[in-house]
């Protein structure tokens, strides 16, 4: 069974960093793009950041560009986002998902995690 | 950067009836256009890519049409687990960008 299993949401400060993980299991996870895509409280989804198959190839939104990395260990089978420099409005449920190819270009997710919710508050 | 505009905000409708949900891009996005379900607490799920071609497992009362900038899923006859929030996503160009979501209620 293809799964995704994220890890590593929690309440920071403003300013901190914290370290999502999502663990793939099912099929061959150097195969495919990842993405994070996150959903801030009752509001709706926003593409975040994206990572080719081999790793070599990253997308990250205006919104933070700078502050998160992408980055993957496919002997692993696990995706990171790194974030620091964390604010308020990076409050959010934090989706990891798998694109159809091992191209974030065009990407669409057809498989999700359940989330990790990431709070950012003194 | 593009756009998605989807119609209406929310609906209300009954089991069985047919249910069309639009979504508008401010510039042609061609067919990378995808709808996703989403209720509440749960990851959204993908139900349509490419503008009109149905995701693997999704039942069939579930189709997308459209291309340039106008699209639309049809629900062709509700069932009790469609009632959900459902998103667009252009995946033509980044930033890959989703509508605002329509939600799908019970009459």
């Amino acid at each position: 069974e293809v799964q995704l299993l994220e890890s590593g949401g929690g309440l920071v400060q403003p300013g901190g960093s914290l370290r999502l993980s999502c663990a793939a299991s099912g099929f061959t996870f150097s195969s495919y793009a990842m993405s994070w895509v996150r959903q801030a409280p009752g509001k709706g989804l926003e593409w975040v950041s994206a990572i080719s198959g081999s790793g070599g190839s990253t997308y990250y939104s205006d919104s933070v560009k700078g502050r998160f990395t992408i980055s993957r260990d496919n002997s692993k089978n696990t995706l990171y986002l790194q974030m620091n420099s964390l604010r308020a409005e990076d409050t959010a449920v934090y989706y990891c998902a798998r694109g159809p190819s091992s191209s974030w270009s065009r990407v669409r997710a057809d498989v999700w995690g359940r989330g990790t919710t990431v709070t950012v508050s003194s | 950067d593009i756009q998605m505009t989807q119609s209406p905000s929310s609906l209300s409708a009954s089991v069985g009836d047919r249910v069309t949900i639009t979504c508008r891009a401010s510039q042609s996005i061609s067919t990378y256009l995808n709808w996703y379900q989403q209720k509440p607490g749960k990851a959204p799920k993908l139900l349509i890519y490419a503008a009109s071609t149905l995701q693997s497992g999704v039942p069939s009362r579930f189709s997308g049409s459209g291309s340039g900038t106008d699209f639309t899923l049809t629900i062709s006859s509700l069932q009790p687990e469609d009632f959900a929030t459902y998103y667009c996503q252009q995946s033509y160009s980044t930033p890959y960008s989703f509508g605002q979501g329509t939600k799908l209620e019970i009459k």
